[in-house]
């Protein structure tokens, strides 16, 4: 079945120590897209990326870093640099950047201790 | 920042129609309005969207306003299971970033 997969759904970190949450899809979507949510607030763009080996930062990119080598992979790594990493990250995924076609993932709850 | 503003919260009689209001007074002319929702803990899922007419799918239908300044959304027989928060987005149609407000939380009441 296509979709998007994120893993792990949880995740814990020491503070101070870099995480790669990993997001797959096999939609052959072209745009993939991270959000990050906190609790009791909508979701927020962190980095997006419209085409292989391209990527923009989204709203609230600092302290986050992305990597876009293939179509299907589009990993977050939060740095040690976000103040306040624990959130809840959402990958997504569409069809040349269209919202109508939009797919996310589970999700993965990050915390950091 | 979002183009769009919703209510944070409505609530809804079991059986009843919910209506969940929208504005979107900046959206261009090339710009659909789409409508997500978020049940608890889960990745939002898409559920309509429209251009200038009004829209229908099994899920809900979708009302624009003449003007396209402001649109609902409307689950006709609303259950528990539909207790989300509902998002409202403006975006063309292509490589566009999806910027998310921060939403609607619809309660619905037994």
């Amino acid at each position: 079945d296509g979709g998007i997969t994120q893993s792990p759904k949880y995740l814990f970190r020491k503070e101070g120590q870099n995480v790669t949450l990993s997001c797959e899809q096999n939609l052959n979507h072209d745009a993939m897209y991270w959000y990050r949510q906190d609790p009791g607030q909508g979701l927020r763009l962190i980095y997006y990326s419209q085409i292989v080996n391209d990527f923009q930062k989204g709203d609230i990119a600092e302290g986050y870093s992305v990597s876009r080598e293939k179509k299907e992979s589009f990993p977050l790594t939060v740095t040690s640099a976000q103040k306040n990493p624990t959130a809840f990250y959402l990958c997504a995924s569409s069809i040349d950047g269209r919202a109508t076609e939009a797919f996310f993932g589970q999700g993965t709850r990050l915390t950091v201790v | 920042d979002a183009k769009t503003t919703q209510p944070p919260s409505m609530d809804c009689a079991e059986g009843r129609a919910a209506n969940l209001p929208c504005n979107h007074s900046t959206i261009s002319g090339n710009e659909y309005v789409y409508w997500y929702r978020q049940i608890h803990s889960q990745g939002p899922q898409y559920i309509i969207h429209g251009l200038k007419n009004n829209e229908t799918n099994e899920m809900a239908s979708l009302i624009i306003t003449e003007d396209r300044k402001s649109s609902t959304l409307i689950l006709p027989h609303a259950t528990l299971r539909d207790t989300a928060v509902y998002y409202c987005i403006v975006s063309i149609d292509r490589d566009d970033k999806i910027i998310f407000g921060k939403g609607t939380r619809l309660h619905i009441l037994p």
